[in-house]
């Protein structure tokens, strides 16, 4: 059974600061890997997602890896903004093609 | 391009009464998925139609159904509600089923049982 395991559960940092969002699931055989955004009381936001044949995606200053092997993901952010605040959630896609999310990561970026 | 719509954004509802809820995929799009969020389980998959057929389903009871129109509209439905189905409801859009592929959610109807 696939599970998806996001620490930790909430962190606080320095605007500016470059910091590391982790990610971990249980069985290696994926189709892909998604990083969403999540503002409170509102939907998702897809940020980037990673085939199962990739090993990072990036756009802006957001970078996520990829090491099935290992059944890890991570979520770079580098020069955090306070516009960063918000849940942060990883979600892999099973060979079902059901997507299993993690519990997210709450982010506080501090002015 | 018009982005995902739900309606409506919240409910209130007691015990063993009926909901139903709606969500306008973006257009063009013709998979639509269903997410249940709570504190405490996060999120969860209800199920997935796509070209009015339901595909793929999660571990929930009879009581969740839903189903999609034509237009790819879709809707959502639980039956004797309990105090546990307090939750935000997601739903998503995809272009297609079967290809994993970036979902597009909408903002979520929060529903309350009393």
């Amino acid at each position: 059974k696939q599970e998806v395991t996001q620490i930790p559960a909430a962190l606080s940092v320095p605007e500016g600061e470059n910091l590391v969002l982790n990610c971990s699931f249980t069985d290696s055989a994926i189709y892909n890997l998604q990083w969403f955004r999540q503002d409170p009381g509102k939907g998702l936001t897809s940020l980037l997602l990673i085939q199962s044949s990739q090993r990072e995606q990036t756009s802006g200053r957001l970078n996520a890896s990829l090491d099935k092997s290992s059944g890890r993901s991570t979520l770079y952010i580098a020069a955090s903004q306070p516009g960063d605040s918000a849940t942060y959630l990883c979600a892999v896609s099973r060979r079902d093609d059901k997507i299993i999310f993690g519990k997210g990561t709450r982010l506080h970026i501090l002015p | 391009k018009a982005g995902v719509t739900q309606t409506p954004r919240y409910l209130i509802k007691t015990r063993g009464q009926q909901v139903t809820l709606s969500c306008s995929p973006i257009s063009g799009h013709r998979s639509v998925s269903w997410y249940q969020q709570t504190p405490g389980q996060g999120l969860q998959f209800l199920f997935e139609y796509f070209s009015e057929t339901q595909r793929n389903k999660g571990n929930f009871p009879g009581r969740f159904s839903g189903r999609q129109f034509s237009n790819s509209r879709s809707e959502m439905n639980v039956s004797t509600l309990e105090l546990g189905d307090s939750a935000l409801y997601l739903c998503a859009s995809r272009l297609f089923a079967g290809v994993p592929d970036t979902q597009y959610f909408g903002p979520g109807t929060r529903l309350t049982v009393l």
